[in-house]
């Protein structure tokens, strides 16, 4: 069945750089796209990025500057780097599976991991 | 950045009655809005796709409708297990954005 799956390091120092990884697994990463997307502590979702089946990517514009977001399909893993962590960046990280159809992306997410707390504190 | 604004902030009902939730567009969006609803400590759950379009597995009390700016989150007969928050979002533009949530709670 479909599955994804966040890890990360849990707590960053301020400045660093985060990286996290959703391995997945019950479809390929090069018929499905993969978001990222955060909620800091009692609030809302924020889209963060997205790789898309044919390896094209997209970013959130208020954080692009900050964001690299990558595959390895040998592994069905989809990677994301931030840099310049705030504490403001405190956050539940999920990915999230789009459908592509035909090269255009579906852009609702139709199955999610359980989500990687990522807390950033010196 | 579309803009999307959700109403009301909470909404408390008691089981049975059927509720509408609403979410508005900053600008038209067709119907490239999605709604999702999240319980506490879990991940985000899809419920309909583009604007009304049914998911597989989610109870038919849940519908949506709209087009352009105004969207509309229907739940025919609130059950116990309906009481968590709702989003909704858009991918009309491929900056995606959610709305802030309505809180569904049990009066």
């Amino acid at each position: 069945q479909v599955q994804l799956k966040e890890s990360g390091p849990g707590l960053v120092q301020p400045s660093r750089t985060l990286s996290l990884t959703c391995t997945v697994s019950g479809f390929s990463l090069t018929s499905y796209g993969v978001s990222w997307v955060r909620q800091p502590p009692g609030k809302g979702l924020e889209w963060i990025a997205a790789i898309w089946s044919g390896g094209s990517t997209d970013y959130n514009s208020a954080l692009k500057s900050r964001l690299s977001i990558s595959r390895d399909t040998s592994k069905s893993q989809v990677l994301l780097k931030m840099n310049s962590l705030q504490t403001e960046d405190t956050a539940m990280y999920f990915c999230a599976r789009s459908y592509v159809y035909y090269g255009f992306p579906l852009g609702y997410f139709d199955f999610w991991g359980p989500g990687t707390m990522v807390t950033v504190s010196s | 950045n579309i803009v999307l604004t959700q109403s009301p902030a909470t909404l408390s009902v008691t089981p049975g009655e059927s509720v509408s939730l609403s979410c508005r567009a900053s600008q038209s969006i067709s119907t490239s809005i999605h709604w999702y609803q999240q319980k506490s400590n879990e991940s985000p759950r899809l419920l309909i796709k583009y604007a009304s379009q049914s998911i597989s597995g989610i109870p038919s009390r849940f519908s949506g409708s709209g087009s352009g700016t105004d969207f509309t989150l229907s739940i025919n007969r609130v059950e116990s297990e309906d009481f968590s928050i709702y989003y909704c979002q858009q991918s009309y533009s491929s900056l995606y954005t959610f709305g802030a949530g309505t809180k569904l709670e049990l009066k």
